[in-house]
């Protein structure tokens, strides 16, 4: 039983508009959510993150928005670069099994300029 | 500042052997997670390590074993090896094992195949 899906592998934007990569979940004692980034040959790192107390969180060209209501998140690139052009994995944690993160399976985004 | 290393970053095993995988975490951390990552898949939570002991494990079995050294460093284990444990491993630092919105640093992970 996945708990953390991204149903989109792969998506593709122009260079300068938004990119919307979307994330659901099923657990609901998940309570802490991340983007994370990876590139080829190299390991993933962090991007964004959102606690569950919130709904959006903003860090420059990156937006997470989480609806806990539906179980569901997404991340807002704008505007999107050629260099944005990699794997994003959303990932969740919660209180009583702190340090382990359920990871989905990502989402290839491809920035054509 | 060093981030994560492992090493190696390649290797070949054949069915049944044993590997022994290897993590130094970023500077300042001391907490260690391990991770195995399919091809197609996400990372998959093989285990935690904190204060030299195994504090969270994920669906996996026995033949996964692991260590933590007193400087934080540490070592995965695998007995037994399966067709089915080729993947990329990939090992997380934190720091405090108890925080859930710590963020993880991965190193670049150690690429193993087994024939």
């Amino acid at each position: 039983d996945q708990q953390v899906k991204q149903n989109s592998p792969s998506l593709s934007v122009q260079e300068g508009r938004i990119s919307i990569l979307n994330c659901d979940y099923t657990n609901s004692m998940f309570d802490y959510f991340l983007w994370y980034k990876k590139y080829p040959a190299e390991g993933p790192t962090f991007l964004i993150s959102i606690s569950s107390i919130k709904d959006k969180n903003e860090d420059g060209r990156f937006t997470v928005f989480l609806n806990k209501s539906a179980k569901h998140l997404s991340l807002h690139i704008v505007p999107s670069q050629p260099g944005d052009s990699a794997v994003y994995f959303c990932a969740a944690s919660d209180n009583t099994n702190a340090g382990k993160s359920t990871f989905g399976d990502g989402t290839t985004l491809t920035v054509k300029p | 500042d060093a981030g994560v290393t492992q090493s190696p970053t390649h290797l070949i095993k054949t069915r049944g052997q044993q590997v022994t995988l290897r993590c130094s975490p970023k500077s300042g951390h001391d907490t260690v997670s391990w991770y195995q990552q399919a091809l197609g898949q996400g990372p998959q939570f093989i285990f935690q390590y904190y204060e030299e002991e195994e504090r969270q494990r994920g669906n996996f079995p026995d033949r996964f074993s692991g260590h933590q050294f007193p400087n934080y460093s540490s070592e995965l284990n695998v007995n037994a090896l399966l067709l089915g444990d080729s993947a990329l491993y990939l090992c997380a630092s934190s720091f405090k094992v108890l925080a859930t919105n710590e963020k993880l640093f991965f190193g670049s992970g150690t690429q193993l195949s087994v024939l």
